[in-house]
């Protein structure tokens, strides 16, 4: 497609289970960010990836949160053993290389977490 | 370290009026610059962004910023609010420390407009 995709776009679990969101990258970009965004609030940073360096996952807020990306497409955040305070919005961005370049963001994955 | 400071997490305007939203950052190498709109339930658009060419930039929906190295900021401005201006506004500077992707964001503004 034409931009980032991401799904689920929506997401309501049981506080305790896994998920899985994935994003879609425009094609070509080999930069690849995650954010999380909880209500009302500014950008968390979580992850990055560039090309087949080693990812930043200084964001990352605990050892349940952890990311993949296959080569410069895919890329997969799992949440293990959800908790409320988990939810939030999960937004994904792209850029063509990890310098001057614009973000590209997807319309997020909303998390829920019962 | 590298930061972005956003003055004023909510900003007020009526319809007409002019938008003036703050942006200070730190950088101890000429940076890249950049604003991004956030509507309600949706990601992040870039509304322009500052690389070094002219220290006034243009961008989309009738907004402009002017990059001041002197006074290290990157205002967001814009001579006639719209109602559909009303959006949140982020702020980031791309650089070249190593850490969060080279990607820094302001913690954002909220910019609402009265009829």
């Amino acid at each position: 497609g034409a931009g980032v995709s991401q799904s689920p776009s929506n997401k309501v679990t049981e506080k305790g289970k896994d998920v899985e969101l994935r994003c879609d990258p425009i094609s070509g970009h080999t930069a690849l960010y995650w954010y999380r965004q909880r209500l009302g609030q500014g950008l968390e940073f979580l992850i990055y990836f560039q090309g087949n360096s080693a990812p930043d996952k200084s964001g990352l807020p605990s050892d349940r949160f952890s990311a993949e990306r296959t080569g410069e497409s895919v890329s997969t955040l799992t949440i293990q053993r959800t908790q409320q305070e988990d939810s939030a919005v999960y937004l994904c961005a792209s850029s063509l290389d990890g310098g001057a370049g614009e973000l590209f963001f997807g319309e997020g994955s909303r998390l829920t977490v019962l | 370290a590298q930061s972005v400071t956003q003055l004023g997490s909510h900003v007020s305007v009526s319809e007409g009026a002019l938008v003036l939203l703050r942006c200070n950052y730190s950088s101890s190498v000429p940076p890249y610059l950049f604003w991004y709109v956030q509507y309600p339930n949706q990601g992040l658009q870039l509304l322009l962004k500052y690389t070094s060419a002219a220290t006034l930039v243009k961008g989309i929906n009738g907004f402009e910023a002017e990059f001041k190295k002197s006074e290290t900021s990157f205002h967001l401005t814009k001579p006639s609010a719209h109602m559909s201006d009303a959006a949140e506004y982020f702020c980031a500077v791309r650089h070249y420390g190593g850490s969060q992707g080279n990607l820094i964001f302001g913690k954002g503004t909220k910019l609402s407009v009265k009829p």
